[in-house]
Protein backbone atom coordinates (compact mmCIF):
# COMPACT_ATOMS: atom_id res chain seq x y z
CA UNK A 1 0.00 0.00 0.00
CA UNK A 2 1.10 3.09 -1.04
CA UNK A 3 1.77 5.69 1.50
CA UNK A 4 -0.11 8.46 -0.17
CA UNK A 5 -3.47 7.13 -2.74
CA UNK A 6 -4.31 9.98 -4.74
CA UNK A 7 -6.96 9.74 -8.06
CA UNK A 8 -4.86 11.14 -10.67
CA UNK A 9 -8.39 11.71 -12.49
CA UNK A 10 -8.72 13.38 -15.18
CA UNK A 11 -11.75 15.57 -13.48
CA UNK A 12 -13.51 18.06 -15.74
CA UNK A 13 -16.30 19.90 -14.66
CA UNK A 14 -18.32 23.40 -15.78
CA UNK A 15 -17.51 26.75 -14.70
CA UNK A 16 -18.90 27.52 -11.19
CA UNK A 17 -18.97 23.71 -10.00
CA UNK A 18 -17.76 23.32 -6.43
CA UNK A 19 -14.58 20.90 -7.17
CA UNK A 20 -13.67 18.23 -4.14
CA UNK A 21 -10.48 16.74 -4.43
CA UNK A 22 -9.37 14.10 -1.76
CA UNK A 23 -6.05 12.14 -0.68
CA UNK A 24 -5.69 9.47 1.81
CA UNK A 25 -2.68 7.86 3.48
CA UNK A 26 -2.02 5.08 5.48
CA UNK A 27 1.30 6.79 7.63
CA UNK A 28 -0.80 7.40 11.32
CA UNK A 29 2.22 9.97 12.27
CA UNK A 30 1.50 12.46 9.63
CA UNK A 31 0.84 15.62 10.70
CA UNK A 32 1.16 18.15 8.44
CA UNK A 33 -0.96 18.41 5.04
CA UNK A 34 -0.05 20.84 2.18
CA UNK A 35 -1.94 21.29 -1.26
CA UNK A 36 -0.16 22.35 -4.30
CA UNK A 37 -1.18 23.61 -7.20
CA UNK A 38 0.34 22.97 -10.47
CA UNK A 39 0.26 24.47 -13.68
CA UNK A 40 1.36 22.21 -16.89
CA UNK A 41 5.36 22.51 -17.19
CA UNK A 42 5.62 24.63 -14.42
CA UNK A 43 6.63 24.45 -10.37
CA UNK A 44 4.49 23.55 -7.48
CA UNK A 45 2.48 26.26 -6.03
CA UNK A 46 1.68 25.78 -2.33
CA UNK A 47 -2.18 26.46 -2.11
CA UNK A 48 -3.20 25.27 2.06
CA UNK A 49 -1.16 24.15 4.87
CA UNK A 50 -3.30 22.58 7.68
CA UNK A 51 -1.92 20.91 10.90
CA UNK A 52 -3.58 18.03 12.57
CA UNK A 53 -7.08 17.34 11.74
CA UNK A 54 -9.91 20.11 11.45
CA UNK A 55 -10.93 22.52 9.00
CA UNK A 56 -9.28 26.01 7.02
CA UNK A 57 -10.20 28.23 4.35
CA UNK A 58 -9.02 30.82 2.40
CA UNK A 59 -10.64 32.44 0.05
CA UNK A 60 -12.35 29.85 -2.72
CA UNK A 61 -10.57 26.92 -1.39
CA UNK A 62 -11.41 24.66 1.86
CA UNK A 63 -9.08 22.47 3.25
CA UNK A 64 -10.16 19.46 5.49
CA UNK A 65 -8.67 17.16 7.35
CA UNK A 66 -9.92 13.69 9.09
CA UNK A 67 -6.95 12.05 10.85
CA UNK A 68 -9.50 9.11 12.09
CA UNK A 69 -10.16 8.27 8.98
CA UNK A 70 -6.78 9.31 7.87
CA UNK A 71 -8.37 11.45 4.67
CA UNK A 72 -8.09 15.19 3.53
CA UNK A 73 -9.67 16.98 1.15
CA UNK A 74 -9.54 19.93 -0.87
CA UNK A 75 -12.82 21.72 -2.17
CA UNK A 76 -12.92 24.58 -4.64
CA UNK A 77 -15.93 26.98 -4.77
CA UNK A 78 -17.01 28.59 -7.64
CA UNK A 79 -14.45 26.93 -9.83
CA UNK A 80 -12.99 29.24 -12.56
CA UNK A 81 -11.30 27.99 -16.01
CA UNK A 82 -7.81 29.42 -14.63
CA UNK A 83 -8.29 26.61 -11.55
CA UNK A 84 -7.26 24.05 -14.21
CA UNK A 85 -4.07 22.52 -13.55
CA UNK A 86 -2.88 19.30 -11.34
CA UNK A 87 -3.48 18.95 -7.79
CA UNK A 88 -1.29 17.08 -5.27
CA UNK A 89 -1.45 16.58 -1.77
CA UNK A 90 1.52 16.41 0.14
CA UNK A 91 2.09 15.22 3.70
CA UNK A 92 5.11 15.31 6.63
CA UNK A 93 5.15 13.82 9.84
CA UNK A 94 7.05 15.87 12.17
CA UNK A 95 6.98 20.07 12.32
CA UNK A 96 10.15 21.59 11.37
CA UNK A 97 12.26 20.90 8.14
CA UNK A 98 11.51 16.94 6.91
CA UNK A 99 10.80 15.80 3.37
CA UNK A 100 7.14 15.46 1.65
CA UNK A 101 5.56 12.69 0.34
CA UNK A 102 3.10 13.48 -2.35
CA UNK A 103 0.07 11.72 -4.01
CA UNK A 104 0.13 11.27 -8.10
CA UNK A 105 -1.78 14.74 -8.41
CA UNK A 106 -5.35 14.98 -9.66
CA UNK A 107 -5.75 16.36 -12.70
CA UNK A 108 -8.65 19.61 -13.15
CA UNK A 109 -9.92 21.02 -15.96
CA UNK A 110 -12.52 23.25 -15.47
CA UNK A 111 -14.43 23.94 -18.79
CA UNK A 112 -15.89 27.63 -19.63
CA UNK B 1 11.47 38.72 -2.83
CA UNK B 2 12.68 36.82 -5.97
CA UNK B 3 11.00 32.99 -5.57
CA UNK B 4 13.60 29.47 -5.52
CA UNK B 5 15.77 29.78 -8.96
CA UNK B 6 16.69 26.95 -10.92
CA UNK B 7 18.71 26.73 -14.01
CA UNK B 8 19.16 25.28 -16.41
CA UNK B 9 15.01 24.84 -17.41
CA UNK B 10 15.92 22.69 -19.57
CA UNK B 11 19.11 20.24 -19.87
CA UNK B 12 19.71 17.45 -22.78
CA UNK B 13 22.67 15.05 -22.40
CA UNK B 14 23.48 12.25 -24.06
CA UNK B 15 23.97 8.58 -22.31
CA UNK B 16 26.83 8.42 -20.40
CA UNK B 17 27.16 12.36 -19.90
CA UNK B 18 27.15 14.35 -16.99
CA UNK B 19 24.29 16.55 -15.69
CA UNK B 20 24.56 19.33 -12.93
CA UNK B 21 21.53 21.13 -11.75
CA UNK B 22 21.37 24.27 -10.01
CA UNK B 23 19.73 25.54 -7.33
CA UNK B 24 19.57 29.19 -5.47
CA UNK B 25 16.27 28.95 -2.36
CA UNK B 26 14.52 32.12 -1.24
CA UNK B 27 16.01 34.99 0.26
CA UNK B 28 16.62 33.74 3.78
CA UNK B 29 15.91 29.92 3.75
CA UNK B 30 18.58 27.62 5.07
CA UNK B 31 17.44 24.27 4.25
CA UNK B 32 16.97 22.85 0.52
CA UNK B 33 15.02 19.78 -1.29
CA UNK B 34 15.49 17.90 -4.43
CA UNK B 35 12.42 16.22 -6.28
CA UNK B 36 12.35 14.00 -9.39
CA UNK B 37 8.95 13.88 -11.22
CA UNK B 38 8.61 11.46 -13.57
CA UNK B 39 5.91 11.35 -16.21
CA UNK B 40 2.51 10.41 -14.62
CA UNK B 41 3.91 10.18 -11.45
CA UNK B 42 3.71 12.43 -8.24
CA UNK B 43 6.96 14.08 -6.75
CA UNK B 44 9.38 11.71 -5.28
CA UNK B 45 11.50 13.03 -2.88
CA UNK B 46 15.84 13.17 -2.96
CA UNK B 47 17.77 14.47 -0.71
CA UNK B 48 17.14 17.10 1.95
CA UNK B 49 20.23 19.55 2.78
CA UNK B 50 21.33 22.46 4.83
CA UNK B 51 24.44 24.43 4.03
CA UNK B 52 27.32 22.17 4.19
CA UNK B 53 25.34 19.57 4.97
CA UNK B 54 23.53 16.54 3.79
CA UNK B 55 20.53 15.86 5.90
CA UNK B 56 18.66 13.00 4.53
CA UNK B 57 19.68 11.35 1.31
CA UNK B 58 17.30 7.94 1.81
CA UNK B 59 15.51 9.17 -1.64
CA UNK B 60 18.63 9.24 -3.97
CA UNK B 61 19.56 6.33 -5.87
CA UNK B 62 22.67 4.77 -4.28
CA UNK B 63 25.14 5.30 -7.60
CA UNK B 64 25.77 7.62 -10.07
CA UNK B 65 23.61 10.74 -7.60
CA UNK B 66 25.46 13.49 -5.71
CA UNK B 67 23.99 16.38 -3.93
CA UNK B 68 25.91 19.41 -2.20
CA UNK B 69 24.59 23.12 -1.37
CA UNK B 70 28.36 24.80 -0.22
CA UNK B 71 28.43 27.23 2.19
CA UNK B 72 28.85 30.13 -0.99
CA UNK B 73 26.69 29.54 -3.79
CA UNK B 74 23.57 27.59 -4.96
CA UNK B 75 23.01 24.06 -4.25
CA UNK B 76 23.46 21.51 -6.90
CA UNK B 77 22.67 18.24 -7.58
CA UNK B 78 25.17 15.78 -9.55
CA UNK B 79 24.05 12.74 -11.92
CA UNK B 80 27.21 11.30 -13.09
CA UNK B 81 27.07 8.83 -16.60
CA UNK B 82 23.11 9.37 -17.41
CA UNK B 83 20.65 7.09 -18.40
CA UNK B 84 17.74 7.03 -20.50
CA UNK B 85 15.64 6.64 -17.03
CA UNK B 86 16.95 9.60 -15.59
CA UNK B 87 14.89 11.70 -17.67
CA UNK B 88 12.43 13.54 -15.39
CA UNK B 89 11.65 16.86 -14.34
CA UNK B 90 14.15 17.67 -10.74
CA UNK B 91 12.21 20.13 -8.74
CA UNK B 92 14.06 22.17 -5.58
CA UNK B 93 12.53 24.01 -2.79
CA UNK B 94 13.07 25.24 -0.14
CA UNK B 95 12.08 26.31 3.57
CA UNK B 96 13.22 28.76 6.15
CA UNK B 97 14.70 27.30 9.55
CA UNK B 98 11.84 25.49 11.46
CA UNK B 99 8.63 25.53 9.34
CA UNK B 100 7.42 22.33 7.06
CA UNK B 101 6.13 24.67 4.17
CA UNK B 102 8.40 24.25 1.66
CA UNK B 103 8.32 26.57 -1.84
CA UNK B 104 9.20 25.36 -5.13
CA UNK B 105 11.23 26.50 -8.21
CA UNK B 106 9.92 26.03 -11.87
CA UNK B 107 12.05 22.91 -12.69
CA UNK B 108 14.58 21.76 -14.66
CA UNK B 109 13.43 19.39 -17.06
CA UNK B 110 16.43 16.55 -18.15
CA UNK B 111 16.27 15.06 -21.09
CA UNK B 112 18.85 11.98 -22.06
CA UNK B 113 19.51 10.95 -25.66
Amino acid sequence: QKEVEQDPGPLSVPEGAIVSLNCTYSNSAFQYFMWYRQYSRKGPELLMYTYSSGNKEDGRFTAQVDKSSKYISLFIRDSQPSDSATYLCAMSAQGGSEKLVFGKGTKLTVNP
Amino acid sequence: NAGVMQNPRHLVRRRGQEARLRCSPMKGHSHVYWYRQLPEEGLKFMVYLQKENIIDESGMPKERFSAEFPKEGPSILRIQQVVRGDSAAYFCASSPQGLVEQYFGPGTRLTVT
